[in-house]
Parts: structure tokens; sequence; C-alpha cells
């Protein structure tokens, strides 16, 4: 079983459109949890971390489910710069042992949002 | 403000040669990892270190070998180069492996092995 995992998509989304991202961890030890946004041919960059309690930044929301290991990305009102693929990335954080400080990423989302 | 810095952007590799990559960062992180990115396989982590004299190994880190002697710079090392490490290598840096810390990405280094 990979350690993250995530819907690969493609998502082809209208703009406009509400879109919902999961993604699954396997180690329960995990500690820190993120979303990151991968532009075509580009490194990725940070979109937010994902706070125990959820967590908002202006359209995009954000939700962990520690006791399913499970996070989620939902975009509300779609725009063409959206377009990009969406990264769930999982740190070990020092409760890693000999994995300490091991930050693994999910194969990505595909998105595209239409006009 | 340079971040994190890799080098080389491109090279292209006959089978069986070597060479060496290199990423260096300017704030003072103690976390640096290296990825290499494959269509439908998202970043695999190859190696990673926890601060100045330390590597572990990650997903996939056969055919590799990496070394952080200085704590800005973590080297990644193909000591015979094989087309199935034609990919897309990324370097990452971060401040801690505590909660929230955000990883900061080089512009990557496309490799091909021919």
């Amino acid at each position: 079983r990979k350690e993250v995992e995530q819907d690969p998509g493609p998502f082809n989304v209208p703009e406009g459109a509400t879109v919902a991202f999961n993604c699954t961890y396997s180690n329960s030890a995990s500690q820190s949890f993120f979303w990151y946004r991968q532009d075509c041919r580009k490194e990725p960059k940070l979109l937010m971390s994902v706070y125990s309690s959820g967590n908002e930044d202006g359209r995009f929301t954000a939700q962990l489910n520690r006791a399913s290991q499970y996070i989620s990305l939902l975009i509300r009102d779609s725009k063409l710069s959206d377009s990009a693929t969406y990264l769930c990335v999982v740190n070990l954080g020092n409760a890693g042992g000999t994995s300490y400080g091991k930050l693994t990423f999910g194969q990505g989302t595909i998105l595209t949002v239409h006009p | 403000n340079a971040g994190v810095t890799q080098t080389p952007k491109f090279r292209v590799l006959k089978t069986g040669q070597s060479m060496t990559l290199l990423c260096a960062q300017d704030m003072n992180h103690e976390y640096m990892y290296w990825y290499r990115q494959d269509p439908g396989m998202g970043l695999r982590l190859i190696h990673y270190s926890v601060g100045e004299g330390t590597t572990a190994k990650g997903e996939v880190p056969d055919g590799y070998n990496v070394s952080r002697l200085k704590k800005q710079n973590f080297l990644l090392g193909l000591e015979s180069a094989a087309p199935s490490q034609t990919s897309v290598y990324f370097c990452a840096s971060s401040y801690s492996a505590t909660v929230n810390t955000e990883a900061f990405f080089g512009q990557g280094t496309r490799l091909t092995v021919v």
C-alpha cells in the first residue's frame, strides 16, 4: 500500500464549479499535512497546511480526519488559474522513528478548469 | 533571494556515465530532500537529510548516493546512469520536521539517460 494515496483524476470542471480532492495516508504517526500545487513543468509550491480543526484560505478549504487517516481539499468557485496538479503531502515529523523527518507526496490529482 | 538552487537544469547522459546533482539552499534549513518525478508516479523520495552529516534512504534509493557535508548543500550522485533514471529531479528543503513547516523546492533538473 502506498504511504499517501490520491485519486489521480483528471478532474475537468467548468469555471465556477466546486471540486473536492481526497487523500489517504497509511502511517497513523504522521504529524503534519499539506496541500501543494504544481503547475506544468514547474516545482511544487505550498498551497496550504492542513490543521486538525480544518482550515480555510479564501476559496480553499482543507480538512483532516485523523481517525480515518483522510485529508481533503475543497475548491469553491473554480477559476481557470486553478488548473494544476494538487499534491497531498504528509510529514512524519519527530514521530517517525527511523523515518524521522520524512516528507511523502501523493501522486497528485490533475485539475483542469475550462471556460 | 535565491531560496533553493539546483545545478544543472538539464543534462543528457550516456548509459554508464556518472554525474552529481547539486542542491544549495540559503535559508539555513536543517532538512533537505531529493525527489524524482515521473509521469503518473508523482514525486518519489530518493534520499533525505535531517541535518549536516546525516542522510537517510527514501522510497527509491537504489542507484543513487547522497552527501550532506555542509548544511547548505545536498548532493545527489548517480554512479552508473541507467535509462530508468531518466526523470525530473527536485530538491527541497525545510526548516524542521515539526508541524506545518513548509518545504521549498528548487526548479528541477531534467535528466535524460540514453
